[in-house]
C-alpha cells in the first residue's frame, strides 16, 4: 500500500545528542514536509523540499537539517543546537507545485529529551 | 507573512451541527484546505476549497470568501467520534510550495 512511512515512533535523545528521524513515501511525491507540533498546538513548518537535492527552511529551522538526496526519502536531524526538541514530529508528502494542495502524513515520531 | 486564526476550542452535543471558522491574513493564496487530526494521530485531509462558495462532502462542509478573508468548516449530524482537531491551511502565492496551518480547533462532541 501507498502512504508515508515514519521511524522511529518514539525516540529518547540524552542532552547534546544528535537524533535523525526517518520518512520514507512511495506515492512518488515530488513535495516532502517536516512539522513539529507542540501538546495542544498547531503544525509549525521545520523545513520542505519541492524536489530532489533542494530544500528550504520553514518557519522554525533552527537547531534541525534536512537532506534529500533520493525522491523518496527526506530525514530529518534534530541537533543539539534544538534546546527544546521534546515535540511530535510529522512528515508530509504532496504531488508538488500549486496543484497539490492535499498533503499527506505519516504516524508521527514521538521525541522526548530525556 | 500569513496568519491564519481559529477558535481554541468548541464544544457541541451530538446530532448538532457546528462551525469552525478560519480567518487569515496572507497577501494571496491558492486555497484553503481543512485537516483533522485525532489524538496521538496524524492529521487527514478533509476538504478544499480553491474558489469562493461551499463544498460538500458527506456531513462534512467547507465555504470560503475570498474578499472576506474568511472560511469555515461545517460539520453536520455530529458524532462522538468526530472529536478532534480541526485545522485550516492555505499555500500562499510566491511561497515555493510551503503550507501553512492555523492554531486548530479541539472539537469536543457530547452526549
Amino acid at each position: 500500500d501507498g502512504g508515508i512511512t515514519q521511524s522511529p515512533k518514539y525516540l529518547f535523545r540524552k542532552e547534546g545528542q544528535n537524533v535523525t528521524l526517518s520518512c520514507e513515501q512511495n506515492l512518488n511525491h515530488d513535495a516532502m514536509y517536516w512539522y513539529r507540533q507542540d501538546p495542544g498546538q498547531g503544525l509549525r513548518l521545520i523545513y520542505y523540499s519541492q524536489i530532489v537535492n533542494d530544500f528550504q527552511k520553514g518557519d522554525i529551522a533552527e537547531g534541525y537539517s534536512v537532506s534529500r538526496e533520493k525522491k523518496e526519502s527526506f530525514p530529518l536531524t534534530v541537533t543539539s543546537a534544538q534546546k527544546n526538541p521534546t515535540a511530535f514530529y510529522l512528515c508530509a508528502s504532496s504531488i508538488g507545485g500549486t496543484s497539490g494542495n492535499t498533503i499527506y502524513f505519516g504516524e508521527g515520531s514521538w521525541l522526548t529529551v530525556v | 507573512g500569513q496568519s491564519l486564526e481559529q477558535p481554541s476550542e468548541v464544544t457541541a452535543v451530538e446530532g448538532a451541527i457546528v462551525q469552525i471558522n478560519c480567518t487569515y491574513q496572507t497577501s494571496g493564496f491558492y486555497g484553503l484546505s481543512w485537516y483533522q487530526q485525532h489524538d496521538g494521530g496524524a492529521p487527514t485531509f478533509l476538504s478544499y476549497n480553491a474558489l469562493d462558495g461551499l463544498e460538500e462532502t458527506g456531513r462534512f462542509s467547507s465555504f470560503l470568501s475570498r474578499s472576506d478573508s474568511y472560511g469555515y468548516l461545517l460539520l453536520q449530524e455530529l458524532q462522538m467520534k468526530d472529536s478532534a482537531s480541526y485545522f485550516c491551511a492555505v499555500r500562499g502565492l510566491g511561497q515555493g510550495g510551503k503550507l501553512i496551518f492555523g492554531q486548530g480547533t479541539e472539537l469536543s462532541v457530547k452526549p
